[in-house]
């Protein structure tokens, strides 16, 4: 079956970087493009970041380009998001969430999320 | 930026039909997504490409999507509906995945 673990979270203080990791088993990792959502506390979901099953690809949400980087490594069927110049309004928990369509240029549906890791940027 | 608008909340009895909106500008060109999340869980596809169910989704959750406006529709609804509910869009145009602010669904 299909699992994503996230793992990375932490308190960080503004200003710092953290690196978000998301362990993908139970599919063909290196098929599927990949997403990063986040949802602050008491709010509603927010995309992060898209990449494409290849890597060649990927979008970002205006909140965050240029501080945020998504990146994967399919021979370690993981997924990452390298955060850094984090914000108070950066604190949120973060699922990594699995694109439904096999080989696509741009996102689809996401069939299967992660139970999430929590981001917390405070001083 | 292509905004998605939905209600905050919908209250509804229990076995009445349950009808949740989700207001875009030419939305119907779009293909829309709706999620089911409970709270302390993840995020459930429900409805995807408009009106399509995952499977092992009941046949209760259904979905359209014409002119400005798609709509999730349960019916029949259980105590067991209660939770937030997103649609989502893919926006071309400026390369964004977009989700509504979420609808809190009651059941009375």
């Amino acid at each position: 079956q299909v699992q994503l673990v996230e793992s990375g979270g932490g308190v960080v203080q503004p200003g710092g970087s953290l690196r978000l990791s998301c362990a993908a088993s139970g599919f063909t990792f290196s098929s599927y493009g990949m997403h990063w959502v986040r949802q602050a506390p008491g709010k509603g979901l927010e995309w992060v970041a898209f990449i494409r099953y290849d890597g060649s690809n990927k979008y970002y949400a205006d909140s965050v380009k240029g501080r945020f980087t998504i990146s994967r490594d399919n021979s370690k069927n993981t997924l990452y998001l390298q955060m850094n110049s984090l914000r108070a309004e950066d604190t949120a928990v973060y699922y990594c969430a699995k694109d439904s369509r096999f080989r696509e240029l741009f996102p689809h549906p996401f069939d299967y999320w992660g139970q999430g890791t929590l981001v917390t940027v405070s001083s | 930026s292509y905004v998605l608008t939905q209600p905050p909340s919908v209250s509804v009895a229990p076995g009445k039909t349950a009808r949740i909106t989700c207001g875009g500008n030419n939305i119907g060109s779009k293909s829309v997504h709706w999620y089911q999340q409970k709270p302390g869980q993840a995020p459930v596809l429900v409805i995807y490409y408009d009106s399509d169910r995952p499977s092992g989704i009941p046949e209760r959750f259904s979905g359209s999507n014409s002119g400005n406006t798609a709509t999730l529709t349960i019916s029949r609804v259980e105590a067991g509906d209660e939770a937030d509910y997103y649609c989502q869009v893919w926006d071309s145009s400026s390369d964004r995945v977009v989700f509504g602010g979420g609808t809190k669904l009651t059941v009375l």
